[in-house]
């Protein structure tokens, strides 16, 4: 079945950085784009940006141009997203979801199990 | 970048009532792409609706999405226990993608 298996909590101090990895199984990993999601504590969802386990290529919300980076190892079908320059605000969980196959403007229908990242001093 | 407003923020029900959840856009979705999730307590968020009416594999015939252009509702006709969990809306037509807030239907 199809799985998407994220990496386990971090806990970081401010202007560190912190990457999160998340494994799929169960499916062509190159056939679909993956995208991060966050959720504060308590709060929505929000996306952060997307990437074509295919080529590499990325699209990254405004909200976290050139602080975010996301990256994929096709030997391992392994996505990874890379945030710099943490603070506080950053302290959510992190979810992988993935999404279409010929264009990344499709629904999420798998999700990770998320990734808790505290940002403190 | 493209609003979404979710309302009500909480709807209170009691098993087997009639769910009715808004989602209004700020500008039209292209294509219909709107979803649905359910997220339960400490859960990822499961997809329950996509491109506004098609349910998503496996999810049971008592949850139906409509709409289109601004406007949208997700509907469950009569409330199971394992219903009670957050929803969020989600249109995915124009980047960047966005989320609604989030309706949390409770038990009455």
């Amino acid at each position: 079945q199809v799985q998407l298996v994220q990496s386990g909590a971090e806990v970081r101090k401010p202007e560190a950085s912190v990457k999160v990895s998340c494994k799929a199984s169960g499916y062509t990993f190159t056939s679909y784009y993956m995208h991060w999601v966050r959720q504060a504590p308590g709060q929505g969802l929000e996306w952060m940006g997307v990437i074509s386990p295919t080529t590499g290529n990325t699209k990254y919300a405004q909200t976290f141009q050139g602080r975010v980076t996301m990256t994929r190892d096709t030997s391992t079908s392994t996505v990874y997203m890379e945030l710099s320059s943490l603070r506080s605000e950053d302290t959510a969980v992190y979810y992988c979801a993935r999404g279409g196959t010929s264009t990344w403007y499709r629904d999420f229908d798998c999700w990770g199990q998320g990734t808790l990242v505290t940002v403190s001093s | 970048e493209i609003v979404l407003t979710q309302s009500p923020g909480t709807l209170s029900l009691s098993p087997g009532e009639r769910a009715t959840l808004s989602c209004r856009a700020s500008q039209s979705v292209s294509s219909s792409y709107l979803a649905w999730y359910q997220q339960k307590r400490g859960q990822a968020p499961r997809l329950l609706i996509h491109d506004a009416s098609s349910r998503a594999t496996g999810i049971p015939d008592r949850f139906s999405g409509s709409g289109s252009g601004t406007d949208f509702t997700l509907t469950i006709s009569r409330l199971e226990p394992e219903d009670f969990a957050v929803y969020y809306c989600q249109q995915y037509g124009t980047s960047p993608l966005t989320f609604g807030g989030g309706t949390k239907v409770e038990t009455k």
